[in-house]
């Protein structure tokens, strides 16, 4: 089945660093691509999306590209902030039950 | 915006009693509702899809009658933990997909963290 593969954290940064948060994802078809950022004690908000192959998803500096030949969707930002602590997952629908599959969620951290 | 609206936040109930959720769209009509569970440190495991004026559809190993869910209107989805056990305790996720043409995004509650003691 459908399924999506982040990398391992914690992950520990300094402000202004810069970030990658590997994600892969096995899927039949051609899956919608999300990044959710999810807050302590909150649910879950939609940081970016793409929809097809080579599109690019931007918001709030980060950004990520899908990527159909090597079936990646990283996150990139520039400069981070410690704003940005939080547990960033990456996910997919399916397209066909409409449902998100997430991958297991990686937590940041950034230090003044 | 698109916005769903998930109460309560907070619950503690005693062990053997029910607990319902309640998931609302409040800006739009959702056909789609899914519900997640949350475990500390751990990603979302789907629980169930629910359907308006249907049965949901249950994932596999979720107990259905344990995990009851309604979806009576196009804005409204409730979970209701039956006979729960301290091992239910967890947070509770849910989500509204929007229709096509409407952004066909999802939206998240805020989530339930729901304590059996």
């Amino acid at each position: 089945g459908d399924s999506v593969t982040q990398m391992e954290g914690p992950v520990t940064l300094s402000e202004e660093a810069f970030l990658t948060i590997n994600c892969t994802y096995t899927a039949t078809g051609y899956p919608s691509l999300f990044w959710y950022v999810q807050y302590p004690g909150e649910g879950l908000q939609l940081l970016l999306k793409a929809t097809k192959a080579d599109d690019k998803g931007s918001n709030k500096g980060f950004e990520a590209t899908y990527r159909k030949e090597t079936t990646s969707f990283h996150l990139e930002k520039g400069s981070v902030q410690v704003s940005d602590s939080a547990v960033y997952f990456c996910a997919l629908s399916d397209n066909q039950g409409g449902k998100l599959i997430f991958g297991q969620g990686t937590e940041l951290s950034v230090k003044p | 915006g698109a916005v769903v609206s998930q109460h309560p936040s907070r619950v503690i109930c005693k062990s053997g009693t029910s607990v319902k959720i309640e998931c609302r769209s409040l800006d739009f009509q959702a056909t789609t509702m899914f519900w997640y569970r949350q475990f500390p440190k751990q990603s979302l495991m789907l629980m169930a899809t629910s359907n308006e004026g249907s049965k949901a559809t249950y994932e596999q190993g979720v107990e259905k009658d344990k995990f009851l869910i309604n979806h009576a209107s196009l804005t409204l989805s409730t979970l209701t933990v039956t006979s729960a056990h301290p091992e239910d305790s967890s947070f509770y996720i849910c989500s509204a997909r929007q229709p096509p043409g409407q952004g066909d995004g999802y939206t998240f509650g805020s989530g339930t963290r729901l304590t059996v003691v």
